[in-house]
């Protein structure tokens, strides 16, 4: 079945670093989803991305599809404590209606 | 809007009894997915439904159960507890679930331990 995992699974950094999360699907895409999860809450949706290439950026946050529509990734310029939490992947294979979520990066930000 | 509302927040119980969890998504919203997230496995696909029909299933045994109403609230069960069942339990609503319409919205989490 399909499978998405994420790397690195944890970094630490300190505030002001950047930091970089790589999602990497073992099959084509039709679309990633990023989800950031604080810690003790839930996941909460960021950014969908649809397009093979596509690019978009919230503030400080870059999200990339790769051409082949089999990787992602996720790109925090400065990071801040409040970027704190678990950033997941997802994504869906042809017009299946099925979720798969990545295994997850845990971001730890100390000052 | 309200939000994805899941009942109860937490959860006690002992192996062998059963349990069941409810979901109620944001108005409008006709699909229902449940996750199951541990520390070590991530977050797990249970199962998804629409129009009170499971529409897809995950790797989890016959033990796991679900329904839809046709209100759109879900519920799910989980019968003959086993202590790795322990988790908390995510429920996620979306428009209909279809590709470019399935943006999942979740609730806070049902957290069972079973002992």
């Amino acid at each position: 079945g399909q499978q998405v995992m994420q790397i690195p699974q944890y970094q630490h950094v300190q505030e002001g670093e950047d930091f970089t999360t790589y999602c990497n699907s073992s099959t084509t895409l039709s679309n990633i989803q990023w989800y950031k999860q604080r810690p003790g809450g839930h996941p909460v949706f960021l950014i969908q991305l649809v397009k093979s290439g596509e690019v978009k950026k919230q503030k400080r946050l870059t999200f990339q599809f790769g051409e082949a529509k089999k990787n992602s990734s996720l790109h925090i310029t400065a990071t801040q404590t409040t970027d704190v939490g678990t950033y997941f992947c997802a994504g869906n294979t042809g017009t299946a209606s099925k979720l798969t979520f990545g295994t997850g990066t845990r971001l730890q930000v100390t000052l | 809007k309200a939000g994805v509302t899941q009942t109860p927040r937490y959860l006690i119980k002992t192996r062998g009894q059963q349990v069941t969890l409810s979901c109620s998504p944001i108005s409008g919203h006709r699909s229902v997915s449940w996750y199951q997230q541990t520390p070590g496995q991530g977050l797990q696909f249970l199962f998804e439904y629409f129009s009170e029909t499971q529409r897809n299933k995950g790797n989890f045994p016959g033990r796991f159960s679900g329904r839809q109403f046709s209100n759109s609230r879900s519920e799910m069960n989980v019968s003959t507890l086993e202590l790795g069942d322990s988790a908390l339990y995510l429920c996620a609503s979306s428009l209909d679930g279809r590709v470019g319409k399935n943006i999942q919205y979740f609730g806070a989490g049902t957290r069972l331990s079973v002992l």
